[in-house]
């Protein structure tokens, strides 16, 4: 069955340690896949993508066919990225169950 | 520009009523799709429509029906409400295949 795993619900680290988040997926075709986070009080946005292969506020993904994975990271963590993330595998509109992300000062 | 809007924002309804729930997509957008969301989990699909007709369907029964007009906006039915139908509504417009956009939700609760 098509899925996509976030293993993490919770998610605690300091403030400049690195982080990473996990995200497997299974499909039978070529994968898109995205991260989307919501912050607090505001709505599910568009993080990166990883057809882009951009760096957006310092998070970094990188598809790893072999793996199923596409794990988000980011190497100093800052308190504003505290929230709600979540990998999603565009091909059939999937969402894992996302993890939430604390960074403590 | 407004971005995705949804209404109402709460809703709250009797097992067995039917709900309509609507969104505008962010201007330039001409793709609607649908998400159930849960307390503690991921947004589930439900529907997304293209050209008001529906593109591809998530595992939801029936009693879920969405329609979208030719302003591109789009409305989510949800007939005979079970106590389960009980979430957030999200819906989340796109141009085509590029990524989504995702409204407020407009929160559901059947009793």
């Amino acid at each position: 069955a098509q899925r996509v795993t976030q293993p993490e619900k919770l998610l605690s680290v300091f403030k400049g340690a690195p982080v990473e988040l996990k995200c497997n997926y299974s499909y039978s075709g070529s994968p898109e896949l995205f991260w989307y986070v919501q912050y607090s009080r505001q709505r599910l946005q568009l993080l990166l993508r990883h057809i882009s292969r951009e760096s957006i506020k310092g998070f970094t993904a990188d598809l790893n066919k072999g793996e199923t994975s596409f794990h988000l990271k980011k190497p100093f963590a800052q308190e504003e990225d505290s929230a709600m993330y979540y990998c999603a595998l565009k091909n059939d509109m999937r969402f894992g169950a996302g993890t939430r992300l604390t960074v403590k000062p | 520009d407004a971005g995705v809007t949804q209404s109402p924002t709460h809703l709250i309804k009797t097992r067995g009523q039917q709900v309509t729930l609507r969104c505008s997509p962010k201007s330039g957008h001409d793709t609607v799709s649908w998400y159930q969301q849960a307390l503690g989990q991921g947004p589930q699909f439900i529907f997304q429509y293209y050209e008001e007709e529906e593109r591809q369907r998530g595992n939801f029964p029936d009693r879920f029906s969405g329609h979208q007009f030719p302003n591109y906006s789009s409305e989510l039915n949800v007939n005979a409400l079970l106590l389960g139908d009980s979430a957030l509504y999200l819906c989340a417009s796109s141009l085509s295949a590029s990524a989504l956009h995702f409204g407020n939700g407009t929160r559901l609760t059947v009793t």
